[in-house]
């Protein structure tokens, strides 16, 4: 069965600096996708970034970039500069592909320090 | 619409009553899932549409949950008989297709709901 850990329940960053949040997920299969969301208080869930397995370079959206590790089943996200309203819960998440479902961990809630 | 729109934001609700919780995707997006977000934990798949019909309703806890979406637009996610358990956060996501490959689907802002 497909899992997403994210052991980091909390955590805090000054802000204007960096942070990284960490993910492993566990798999069989070699074609998925992994994400991550970003859920303010407001609740929707905003897609930060993706990252297809098949790919080699890791995914960078302007501040945000993704250190993905196959082998290692790791996928953590770094936020540089990071801001006020980078204050959330984030989630990990992972699809197989040409299915439908996505499969979240538990989530990590990001605070950041004026 | 411009987003994916949820209705009720917010409802409370006795034990053993019926509620409805609405969806309306995005214009155009054949494809509606139905997540279940607990206190403190990740969503987790309920349901998903393709069109008029329920492709998977895996997710689904019990008889109590039903979901429909009678034109390929709107959806209603029903729980019958409701317990405090189902207390949580309800997500609809859609989007353009099947997401096989890299289709983004698109979530909305929950409806909260307590079974008091």
């Amino acid at each position: 069965a497909q899992t997403v850990t994210q052991s980091q329940p909390e955590m805090s960053v000054q802000e204007a600096e960096t942070v990284t949040l960490s993910c492993t997920y566990d798999t069989s299969e070699s074609d998925y996708y992994l994400f991550w969301y970003k859920q303010p208080p407001s609740r929707q869930m905003i897609l930060v970034i993706r990252q297809e397995a098949y790919k080699q370079q890791n995914a960078t959206e302007n501040r945000f970039s993704v250190n993905f590790q196959k082998a290692a089943k790791s996928f953590s996200l770094k936020i540089s500069d990071s801001q006020l309203g980078d204050a959330a819960m984030y989630f990990c998440a992972y699809r197989f592909s040409g299915t439908y479902k996505y499969i979240f961990g538990t989530g990590t809630r990001l605070k950041v320090l004026a | 619409g411009a987003g994916v729109s949820q209705t009720p934001s917010n409802k409370v609700t006795e034990k053993g009553k019926y509620v409805e919780l609405r969806c309306d995707p995005i214009s155009g997006h054949t494809a509606l899932y139905w997540y279940r977000q607990s206190l403190g934990q990740g969503p987790e798949f309920l349901i998903y549409f393709q069109g008029t019909g329920a492709a998977d309703d895996s997710g689904l806890p019990n008889d109590r949950f039903f979901a429909v979406r009678p034109e390929g637009s709107v959806s209603t996610l029903k729980i019958q008989r409701t317990e405090r358990g189902d207390s949580a956060v309800y997500l609809c996501a859609s989007s353009l297709t099947s997401p096989a490959g890299t289709a983004e689907a698109f979530f909305g802002q929950g409806t909260r709901l307590t079974v008091v």
